[in-house]
Formats: structure tokens, C-alpha cells, sequence
């Protein structure tokens, strides 16, 4: 069973700054079932990222996604106010393993 | 647009069994995979399973095609029933460890099988 790990727990930064977060899977997994959401208070989970670097629809192109095997990255190039939020890695396919999620708030 | 709704109970005892729907709408329930995925209050979110229907001419409630996350696998069941567009999830023996929003999901084949289109969210707390 692969188990999916996120660092850092939390990150505070200010709008305009870079967001880099982390994403550690525990055995190398397919990058083109490895995704990132986004989700707010109140919401449901909004895709982000799909096969590691494929931005989905609508989504700004602040947001990229990179990294294979078990290590993944998401960057955010700069903070606007809507995207403090937690975001969540996650490995698909025959199974959809979350990771625990990251926490973008406001410094 | 492709929407998906959660209908079922907002409380179910322990012991009993929790029973949703996801009704879908702006997409065929057929040639599809579609999820279950629950969140506890404050927690992350967790899979439940998925189920794949290949579609044809029953139109009778069937099990499909399934996987469920192995720490739940003992106590889920899912089923379609194409007739409805309505896709649900059984999970027995509930305890309160049970109790979060739920939520369905489409598996999209135009993001390689990504979750790209959620329900809402229906929330199911569990308690006597």
C-alpha cells in the first residue's frame, strides 16, 4: 500500500510570495496517476494538477505541478489571496491514496 | 454541465449500516469510474473505493466493476443502477469513527482518470 507524506504541515506566506509544497509517496508510483487538489472551508476538493504536470481546466497558470517516481512538487508562483488553502496530494488509479495535506495560510 | 448530488440519511446508529446515492447529471454512469471519498470534521480526506460500470443493456442495479480502500474493504459495497444514473455506497457495522462528509466523484478519462468533478458533500454523523 503506498502511503503518501506532505511537508510542510503548515505554510504561512504572504500574497505575492512562492508556495513550494511537498509531496513524498513511499514506493516510486506512476507520475501519470499522481494529482494535487485544492480545497477550502466549507468546500469540496477542487482539481489542481493531473498526471503530475497537466494543469486542469480553468486552472491559472500560477499553479505547476513537477517530479516523478516518489518525490512531487507544487508551486505556487505567487500568493493571490484565494489560494490560502489546504492542499492535497494524491496517487490513483486502482486506488486513490490521499496525502494528510498541506496548509497555506496567511503569514 | 457534468453535476453530481449525495442523497442518504444524516444519521445512522452504530451497528447499523450507512447507505448514500450519488445521483449523476450532464454525463452517461456508463464507461465511467466513479468514487466515494469521506472526510472527518477537521481530518483529511480518505477513499473509500470506486466502482466502474462498462454500461450495456441491463438495466438492473449491479455491482459493477469495484476496488475499496483495505481498511474499509470488509464493510463496503457499492453498486450502480444505470437506469437512475445513480451510483451508491453501503458501509456496515458503523461507528462513530464512521462519521464524516462523504463525498462522490467522477474519475475523468479526459484528466487520466483524476477526481475532476465532486459532489457537495453530504454530511453522516453517527451516534445512538
Amino acid at each position: 500500500e503506498i502511503v503518501l507524506t506532505q511537508s510542510p504541515g503548515t505554510l504561512s506566506l504572504s500574497p505575492g510570495e512562492r508556495a513550494t509544497l511537498s509531496c513524498r509517496a513511499s514506493q516510486s508510483v506512476t507520475s501519470s496517476y499522481f494529482a494535487w487538489y485544492q480545497q477550502k472551508p466549507g468546500q469540496a476538493p477542487r482539481l489542481l494538477i493531473y498526471g503530475a504536470s497537466n494543469r486542469a481546466t480553468g486552472i491559472p497558470d500560477r499553479f505547476s505541478g513537477s517530479g516523478s517516481g516518489t518525490d512531487f512538487t507544487l508551486t505556487i508562483s505567487r500568493l493571490e489571496p484565494e489560494d490560502f488553502a489546504v492542499y492535497y496530494c494524491q496517487h490513483y488509479g486502482n486506488a486513490g491514496t490521499f496525502g494528510p495535506g498541506t496548509k497555506v495560510d496567511i503569514k | 454541465q457534468v453535476q453530481l448530488q449525495e442523497s442518504g440519511p444524516g444519521l445512522v446508529k452504530p451497528s447499523e449500516t450507512l447507505s448514500l446515492t450519488c445521483t449523476v447529471s450532464g454525463d452517461s454512469i456508463s464507461t465511467n469510474y466513479w468514487s466515494w471519498i469521506r472526510q472527518p470534521a477537521g481530518k483529511g480526506l480518505e477513499w473509500v473505493g470506486h466502482i466502474f460500470t462498462s454500461g450495456g443493456t441491463d438495466y438492473s442495479p449491479s455491482s459493477g466493476s469495484t476496488d475499496y480502500n483495505p481498511s474499509l474493504k470488509s464493510r463496503v459495497t457499492m453498486s450502480v443502477d444505470t437506469s437512475k444514473d445513480q451510483f451508491s455506497l453501503r458501509l456496515s457495522s458503523v461507528t462513530a469513527a464512521d462519521t464524516a462528509v462523504y463525498y462522490c466523484a467522477r474519475e475523468g478519462w479526459g484528466v487520466g482518470r483524476a477526481f475532476d468533478i465532486w459532489g457537495q458533500g453530504t454530511m453522516v454523523a453517527v451516534s445512538s
